[in-house]
């Protein structure tokens, strides 16, 4: 089955910690994005990447990263810079012809 | 700055009544707007793309169109397997994807 696929669906973090977020699509889409949603906001971007080891930084980007080694794969790093990482977050895929995007199930990371 | 507002922000329907969300944006340059639909705790499912004014999509119960300054995604005959949040964006030239905040859907029996 072509799909996104995010993991883990829950996680919990320390303050202080820095966390990793998995994203891989097998859809052969060039452009990947992270986005983050809190109750009652859009969905607001966090970074995307168009190609292979390139990606650029979205409207939120403070106290993340992310890389872009694989096509595939597109992981994104909750830092302890990040003040308020408390949230869902949304990984998408889609290719240049068409453009929409479509979407992973989300990871519901917790600071406790 | 590009801009998307939804409304309303809930919606509570009964069974087989019919109705209307709207999605006003503001953007330069429009590519395309997208109708998604979300259910509690998963990732928005992909409706529709409307890439210019007049155009109309239709997918079961729901119908997208497209204006100038606005869409709107028309129910009909609404089921309670239609409640969910409804989240509209636009994407500009420069691929800037913008997503509004949402509308609430809930359709009672």
């Amino acid at each position: 089955d072509g799909g996104i696929t995010q993991s883990p669906k829950y996680l919990f973090r320390k303050e202080g910690q820095n966390v990793t977020l998995s994203c891989e699509q097998n859809l052969n889409h060039d452009a990947m994005y992270w986005y983050r949603q809190d109750p009652g906001q859009g969905l607001r971007l966090i970074y995307y990447s168009q190609i292979v080891n390139d990606f650029q930084k979205g409207d939120i980007a403070e106290g993340y990263s992310v890389s872009r080694e694989k096509k595939e794969s597109f992981p994104l790093t909750v830092t302890s810079a990040q003040k308020n990482p408390t949230a869902f977050y949304l990984c998408a895929s889609g290719d240049r012809t068409n453009t929409e995007a479509f979407f992973g199930q989300g990871t519901r990371l917790t600071v406790v | 700055e590009d801009q998307v507002t939804q409304s309303p922000e809930a919606l509570r329907l009964q069974e087989g009544e019919s109705s209307s969300l709207n999605c006003s944006y503001t953007v330069s340059g429009l590519r395309g707007l997208f109708w998604y639909r979300q259910d509690p705790g998963k990732g928005p499912e992909f409706l529709f793309t409307l890439y210019s004014a007049g155009e109309e999509k239709e997918k079961e119960r729901l119908k997208a169109t497209l204006t100038k300054k606005e869409s709107f995604l028309h129910i009909t005959a609404p089921k309670p397997e239609d409640s969910a949040t409804y989240l509209c964006a636009v994407q500009a030239h420069n691929n800037d994807m913008r997503f509004g905040a949402g509308t609430r859907l809930t359709v009672k029996p």
